[in-house]
């Protein structure tokens, strides 16, 4: 069973669009959550830590659901420059994060 | 925005030759890791450092990978006798604290053997 699961999509979407990932991870010990997104072969790069009571920074919204193991992200009115692949990154207890393979999101004028 | 650097941007080596990776980390930083992403696969963790000493290391940092902080700035990543299959991105990354402290990325050496 994959640690960290995240649909690969592509996720096509107008700009002014509402966008939500979803990820799931199959360790219940796990401890810190994050988003990180990854444009095409560059470095990820921290979008936001996800909390339990839920955060937002800006456009973006991040809830994490311990019961469910469930960590989602939802982009609201989105920019061309948010074209790039969001990774769904979990910290088990020590130092390793666990990336899931990513979600692509396509932003179109 | 201070940044982890890594040098050289890509490394193109021989089968069975050493390879050196470096890294700048964040300068106030405490913690430091190396990752590796095969093209069109996921980001995985090799080893973390701490204090002077490997803290956490995975299955695939075996004895052919070694790191080192040779001085106060520089954390290099050390490849014995590489294999094809070593050919990936190897990102630095470092990190104020360890655990649920985020953790920041180095734009990454592309390492390609022949």
């Amino acid at each position: 069973r994959k640690e960290v699961e995240q649909d690969p999509g592509p996720f096509n979407v107008p700009e002014g669009a509402t966008v939500a990932f979803n990820c799931t991870y199959s360790n219940s010990a796990s401890q810190s959550f994050f988003w990180y997104r990854q444009d095409c072969r560059k470095e990820p790069k921290l979008l936001m830590s996800v909390y339990s009571s839920g955060n937002e920074d800006g456009r973006f919204t991040a809830q994490l659901n311990r019961a469910s193991q469930y960590i989602s992200l939802l982009i609201r009115d989105s920019k061309l420059s948010d074209s790039a692949t969001y990774l769904c990154v979990v910290n088990l207890a020590g130092y390793a994060l666990n990336f899931g393979k990513g979600t692509s999101l396509l932003v179109t004028p | 925005e201070p940044e982890v650097t890594q040098t050289p941007s890509h490394q193109v080596t021989q089968m069975g030759q050493e390879v050196i990776l470096r890294c700048v980390p964040i300068s106030n930083h405490l913690y430091f890791y190396w990752y590796r992403q095969i093209l069109g696969q996921k980001v995985e963790f090799l080893v973390s450092f701490y204090n002077n000493e490997i803290s956490e290391k995975s299955e695939i940092f075996d004895d052919q990978f070694s790191v080192e902080r040779p001085d106060g700035s520089n954390f290099t990543l050390k490849i014995r006798s590489t294999k094809l299959e070593d050919s990936a991105m190897y990102f630095c990354a470092s990190s104020l604290g360890g655990g649920d402290q985020p953790q920041h990325f180095g734009d990454g050496t592309r390492l390609s053997i022949l």
